[in-house]
């Protein structure tokens, strides 16, 4: 079954000590990306990756890491949480079809994170 | 960065009755996409629009890619108490699902 996992897919975290939080896709994508969704905002980009060992910022880069060391893994990390960071995480693995018409995305269930 | 405003915010409506939102952009989209996120879980693709004046139907969902690519609506006709959740609109500039932009969303509940 096509999947994309999360873990944990909640934490409590205090201010400032480094937290990771894993993605896995069994779907052999090239591309995958994080989001976060907060209340009134949608989902914004936090961080996105084309292929092993290529990443990118998205739109809201600041305070997050990512590596892409194998194909199927994607992890986020937190190296300094703070509070304003407290927000639903979402893991995404996109087949990209040639020509882009066709793409498909498939989403993880969601990290619930708070910082206090 | 670009914006989308999706609207409305929330919707109360009868099951049975037809469902309309929409999304504008104030910049051109090459690919719009509408997502429905039940809760608990991540949003899940319901329709995909690659080309402007596309109309292209899912069930019964219906979504339109507007002519101007500023904007499109997703219609959702004769509901039922699973149409509950959260619709997105999300659009990218790239004419694939890269680096997209997502709205607000809808919350739609359907009162029985």
């Amino acid at each position: 079954e096509a999947q994309v996992t999360q873990n944990p897919r909640y934490l409590i975290t205090v201010t400032g000590k480094k937290l990771t939080v894993t993605c896995s896709q069994n779907m052999n994508h090239e591309y995958m990306s994080w989001y976060r969704q907060d209340p009134g905002l949608g989902l914004r980009q936090i961080y996105y990756s084309m292929n092993v060992e290529v990443t990118d910022k998205g739109d809201v880069p600041e305070g997050y890491k990512v590596s892409r060391k194998e194909k199927r893994n994607f992890p986020l990390i937190l190296e300094s949480p703070s509070p304003n960071q407290t927000s639903l995480y979402f893991c995404a693995s996109t087949y990209l079809s040639s020509g882009g018409a066709g793409d498909t995305q498939y989403f993880g269930p969601g990290t619930r994170l708070t910082v206090l | 960065g670009q914006q989308l405003n999706q609207s409305p915010q929330s919707m109360f409506i009868q099951e049975g009755e037809d469902v309309s939102m929409n999304c504008t952009s104030s910049s051109i989209f090459n690919t719009w996409l509408w997502y429905k996120q039940d809760p608990g879980e991540g949003p899940v693709l319901l329709i995909a629009l690659y080309k402007a004046g596309e109309l292209t139907s899912n069930g019964r969902l219906t979504a339109q890619f507007g002519i101007t690519r500023k904007d499109s609506f997703l219609n959702i006709s004769a509901s039922i108490p699973s149409d509950v959740g959260i619709y997105f609109c999300a659009g990218s500039s790239s004419g694939s699902a890269r680096q997209l932009t997502f709205g607000s969303g809808t919350q739609l509940t359907v009162l029985p």
